[in-house]
């Protein structure tokens, strides 16, 4: 079964600083998808940045992006320029890419900014 | 306009009861899911449903049963509420079940506490 590490239970950033978020996991596929969620105090869940195995090309989205180290099964997040709104839980996903779409989730980062 | 909606958005009962909580997508959306979090924001999938038939249960006691009456909507029926039961209970659709090759659109999730 694949399984999905966060070794940082929490992390903090002061504000404009960057910040890295550690994700492992664990597959034996070849093609699959991987993502990084968002869920600040409000509870909703926020997608933040998705990379396909098959690109080798680090994906972006503004002030996040992702190290992507396929040999080493790892998907670092990080932020740049951190601020006051970055602060929420983030967690780690993966997605096989068969034909049942499920997100397997990490336990998660807390990320808190200070000012 | 709310892309996935749930409604209650808090609930709180007893030991042994009945309940239910809705989900509705207006995304045009085939596929629907039911993720739980637990108290350590622990986040794992229970169902998905694909045109209103079930792809994905997840090893969830028989107790909760997933209704699909039509693509947009997926409701969960929980019978016979236990203490453990308590968690935040999260609807997301997708465009299909295709494996994440479309972002899954949660919504603003029910918080449930059985007393």
């Amino acid at each position: 079964a694949q399984t999905v590490t966060q070794s940082q239970p929490e992390m903090s950033v002061q504000e404009a600083e960057t910040v890295t978020l550690s994700c492992t996991y664990d597959t034996s596929e070849s093609d699959y998808y991987l993502f990084w969620y968002k869920q600040p105090p409000s509870r909703q869940m926020i997608l933040v940045i998705r990379q396909e195995a098959y690109k080798q090309q680090n994906a972006t989205e503004n002030r996040f992006s992702v190290n992507f180290q396929k040999a080493a099964k790892s998907f670092s997040l990080k932020i740049s320029d951190s601020q006051l709104g970055d602060a929420a839980m983030y967690f780690c996903a993966y997605d096989s890419g068969g034909s049942n779409y499920k997100l397997t989730f990490g336990k998660g980062t807390l990320l808190t900014v200070n000012p | 306009d709310t892309a996935v909606s749930q409604t209650p958005k808090y609930l709180v009962t007893q030991m042994g009861n009945d309940k239910s909580i809705k989900c509705e997508q207006n995304l045009g959306h085939d596929t629907m899911y039911w993720y739980k979090q637990d108290s350590k924001k622990f986040l794992k999938i229970m169902f998905s449903y694909n045109n209103k038939e079930l792809i994905i249960n997840e090893t969830v006691p028989n107790r909760f049963s997933p209704k699909s009456p039509d693509k947009a909507h997926l409701n969960l029926h929980i019978n016979s509420l236990e203490l453990g039961d308590s968690a935040v209970y999260f609807c997301a659709s997708s465009q299909d079940i295709s494996g994440g090759r479309y972002e899954q659109f949660f919504g603003p999730g029910t918080r449930l506490t059985v007393l």
